[in-house]
């Protein structure tokens, strides 16, 4: 069974100091991983899309990365409107199903 | 903003009840899926529409239903509601298909069942 495990869930960080989240992934075949911003009551915000091991992917201070098994969401030099819950998610093969993990709470304090 | 709009922002109905709840997608995104999304959770997938046509869905009962239509809006029927619906609902769309398939949420629905 499709399954998406993000750690840590939730992450404290002073403002500048770097550092990454992680995804686990099990799935039969996939088709692409995607990582989502959300802030407190609104909806995902689209980040990345990665298609295949060793594909990178930057923004701003943003930088994900995927192996065959996980992907690295890592940021660099945080500001404290990065602070946000990241969404991890993959679709298969089929393209119909997309699995979400728990997200992690990222706070960063100024 | 995505160009994804869902009314209304905030419900409150009581267990039993029929709610629906709706979406607005942008021009030309043919597919559309519905999430709900518990306090502290990820979005669980309730199912996905493509040109009017259900064509997944995930471990959610009969009583989760929807409908897709051509001027791109969609809705998403709940029936014999229960407490743990209780959740923010989300829409997504998508132009559908190939490498450049991103989704595009709306800002969701917050439905509380007393």
């Amino acid at each position: 069974e499709d399954q998406v495990t993000q750690s840590p869930e939730a992450l404290r960080l002073q403002e500048g100091e770097s550092s990454s989240l992680n995804c686990s992934y099990t799935v039969s075949g996939l088709r692409g991983l995607f990582w989502y911003r959300q802030d407190p009551g609104k909806g995902p915000e689209f980040l990345f899309t990665l298609y295949s091991a060793g594909e990178e992917k930057e923004k701003e201070r943003l930088k994900a990365t995927l192996t065959k098994k996980e992907s690295f969401l890592h940021i660099t030099a945080p500001k404290p409107e990065d602070s946000a819950t990241y969404l991890c998610a993959v679709q298969d093969t089929g393209g119909f199903k997309t699995i979400f993990g728990a997200g992690t709470r990222l706070f960063v304090k100024a | 903003e995505t160009g994804v709009t869902q009314s209304p922002t905030h419900l409150i109905k009581t267990r039993g009840q029929q709610v629906t709840l709706r979406c607005s997608s942008q021009s030309g995104h043919n597919t559309v899926s519905w999430y709900q999304q518990a306090l502290g959770q990820g979005p669980q997938f309730i199912f996905q529409y493509y040109r009017e046509e259900e064509n997944g869905r995930g471990n959610f009962p009969p009583r989760f239903s929807g409908l897709q239509f051509p001027n791109y809006s969609s809705e998403l029927n709940v029936n014999a509601l229960e407490l743990d619906d209780s959740a923010l609902y989300l829409c997504a769309s998508t132009t559908g298909g190939g490498l450049q398939e991103t989704q595009y949420f709306g800002p969701g629905t917050r439905l509380l069942v007393l």
